[in-house]
């Protein structure tokens, strides 16, 4: 069924540099959301995407949607300690509910 | 404004022991889902349901019973539990599906144990 892949699982930065976490999915998507999760919180959702080769910004975050439709990246630039958490992508599954990527744990080291 | 509820937020359980996890949402969303998170495991779906009096199984459904008598309501079983039901376990509700975009609203978390 539908799957959706999100690397890294892990990622160390230093306060202020660049972040980026990537989600590809093996098909097509309608429709693509990002959360995120604070260490010890629930997810939280942050945006959503539709349509193909959109680009959305939030501040320092910026969510792009592939051209297929079939990958997205969260870009988050100069990090802040209060970044730190695990970003999930998350796209309609077989059961056309939302299918969850593993998340990646962002760390921003001060 | 309370969005979604879960109890208890804590749980130890002995091996073979029953319990049932409760969710409750008040913004009249028709769908609700229950999620278990395990490390590295993402978010992973057990049970769903599109509607008061509906149910329908998710990714990893065995071991777990729900149900969804009132809309507000969404129930979780452990009949029961094994060790391996040690997990987070989130509640969630939304407007319509995920085919629809719809966003997804989580509750706190229920963190249980099985010894």
């Amino acid at each position: 069924g539908q799957q959706v892949m999100q690397i890294p699982q892990y990622q160390h930065v230093q306060e202020g540099e660049d972040f980026t976490t990537y989600c590809n999915s093996s098909t097509t998507l309608s429709n693509i959301q990002w959360y995120k999760q604070r260490p010890g919180g629930h997810p939280v959702f942050l945006i959503q995407l539709v349509k193909s080769g959109e680009v959305k910004k939030q501040k320092r975050l910026t969510f792009q949607f592939g051209e297929a439709k079939k990958n997205s990246s969260l870009h988050i630039t100069a990090t802040q300690t209060t970044d730190v958490g695990t970003y999930f992508c998350a796209g309609p599954g077989s059961a056309r509910q939302l299918t969850f990527g593993s998340g990646t744990q962002l760390t921003v080291l001060p | 404004n309370a969005g979604v509820t879960q109890t208890p937020k804590f749980r130890v359980l002995k091996t073979g022991q029953s319990m049932t996890l409760l969710c409750a949402q008040d913004m009249n969303h028709e769908y609700m889902y229950w999620y278990r998170q395990d490390p590295g495991m993402g978010l992973r779906l057990i049970h769903y349901s599109v509607g008061e009096g509906t149910t329908a199984k998710g990714e990893v459904p065995d071991g777990y019973n729900v149900s969804r008598l009132k809309k507000q309501n969404f129930l979780l079983g452990l009949e029961s539990a094994a060790p391996s039901q040690t997990s987070v376990y989130f509640c969630a509700s939304s407007y319509a599906g995920g085919v629809a975009g719809n966003t997804i609203y989580f509750g706190e978390g229920s963190w249980l144990t099985v010894v």
